[in-house]
């Protein structure tokens, strides 16, 4: 079975500094995706950064950007010029390709002023 | 696009009683989900359907549980004899599966129903 771990529970970064959260996976698979998705607190889950596993180039979105190294199944996301909007728990997910998930256990990211 | 809605935000029910809650999708999406969510944990897939179709359960999925989706567009979940280990978040994502499966879909979530049983 796919399992997600996020090993950093929580996190605190100073607002306009730079974070990376942690995350790794493990299977079997060649092909698969990976996401990560931001839940604010009392608000929906919205998605942050999507990486295909065939890309060997680095997802990037804006702020947030990818550090994906396959080999070792690791999965990082980099936040720079964090701001106060960005604290929420950040959640690490997998998907063989048949998008049924599986997710880490979150890391709270709070954003110091 | 008004994004995925559901109701209620919150249900407190007593242990024994049956809860439903209603999940609308993104319009033109033809994919729906349902995860669970308990406290300090990341969401658990339960089901899913592809149009009206529920292609798969998790084994989460007790018997006291049911999903429907009867014209492909809003879905209902139905917990039947409700127990405290029942209480938590109940997320339902949807996405847009255009090519059968050869490239996977972002899921766009909605903002939950939580339930206490009581």
């Amino acid at each position: 079975a796919q399992t997600v771990t996020q090993s950093q529970p929580e996190m605190s970064v100073q607002e306009a500094e730079t974070v990376t959260l942690s995350c790794t996976y493990d299977t079997s698979e060649s092909d698969y995706y990976l996401f990560w998705y931001k839940q604010p607190p009392s608000r929906q889950m919205i998605l942050v950064i999507r990486q295909e596993a065939y890309k060997q180039q680095n997802a990037t979105e804006n702020r947030f950007s990818v550090n994906f190294q396959k080999a070792a199944k690791s999965f990082s996301l980099k936040i720079s010029d964090s701001q106060l909007g960005d604290a929420a728990m950040y959640f690490c997910a997998y998907d063989p390709g048949n998008e049924k998930l599986t997710f880490g256990t979150g890391t709270r990211l709070t954003i110091i002023p | 696009d008004t994004g995925v809605s559901q109701d209620p935000r919150h249900k407190i029910t007593k242990r024994g009683q049956n809860v439903t809650f209603r999940c609308d999708p993104i319009s033109e999406h033809n994919r729906l989900y349902w995860y669970r969510q308990t406290l300090g944990q990341g969401p658990e897939f339960l089901t899913y359907f592809q149009n009206e179709a529920q292609l798969e359960k998790s084994r989460l999925l007790s018997d006291r549980f049911s999903a429907e989706r009867p014209k492909g567009s809003f879905s209902t979940l139905e917990i039947q004899r409700t127990e405290q280990g029942d209480s938590a978040m109940y997320l339902c994502a949807s996405s847009l599966s255009e090519l059968a499966g050869l490239i996977t879909d972002t899921q766009y979530f909605g903002p939950g129903t939580r339930l206490t049983v009581l």
